[in-house]
């Protein structure tokens, strides 16, 4: 089946800084999810962004489909940008999507 | 518009037990999903439905069991519980419209 890879595992930030994680997919996608875990346990996602890029506040996010990776841009961190960062790809639309074991983002004041 | 709800929040069992995982959607979606989170992983697919009555098997179905009561809700059931099952079992749900899924809060299930 599709792996998927995500670096780094571990990341800490000082409030301010800016971020890049990055999502690596073994074999063609059609569906690629960006979603934050907070420390509650509570996923929520982020983008929709099987190609190309888009931006939503401080953060951004770019697909390159055709070299199979993702990146997420956090800009400007804050304390309440801590949790999980989960990658997830699927083959098939909307079903069965396959996620990395994620990148876990600690921001400290 | 309470999104994807999930009970319980936390359950205990012995090995051996039973029990149900209730899901419930508002947002009047097609496809809903199980999941489950072990620690420093991400989430595997148990069974998804793509819609009502409808349902077919994920990535880890083996000791698990779903019905798709109808378009809003979507059960989880462990027959014979063992700790391997012991994680955060997560539910999702997706419109026909959008392969943006949501997620419910999670049930926190420990088995002893």
């Amino acid at each position: 089946g599709i792996q998927v890879e995500q670096s780094p595992p571990d990341l800490i930030l000082q409030e301010g800084a800016n971020s890049t994680l990055r999502c690596n997919f073994s074999d063609s996608v059609n569906n690629l999810q960006w979603f934050h875990q907070n420390p509650w346990g509570q996923l929520i996602n982020l983008f929709y962004i099987p190609s190309g890029t888009k931006q939503n506040g401080r953060l951004s996010a770019t697909t390159v489909a055709t070299e199979r990776y993702s990146l997420l841009y956090i800009s400007s961190s804050q304390t309440t940008d801590s949790g999980v960062y989960f990658c997830a790809v699927s083959m098939e639309y909307g079903n069965k999507l396959v996620f990395g074991a994620g990148t876990i983002l600690r921001v400290k004041s | 518009n309470a999104g994807v709800t999930q009970t319980p929040k936390f359950q205990v069992l012995k090995t051996g037990q039973s029990m149900t995982l209730q899901c419930a959607q508002d947002m009047n979606h097609n496809s809903m999903y199980w999941y489950r989170q072990d620690p420093g992983m991400g989430l595997r697919l148990i069974y998804y439905s793509a819609s009502e009555g409808t349902t077919d098997k994920g990535e880890v179905p083996n000791g698990y069991n779903v019905s798709r009561l109808n378009k809003r809700e979507f059960s989880l059931r462990l027959e014979s519980a063992a700790p391997s099952q012991t994680s955060v079992y997560f539910c999702a749900s997706k419109s026909q419209f959008t392969d943006t899924q949501y997620f419910g809060p999670g049930t926190r299930l420990t088995v002893l």
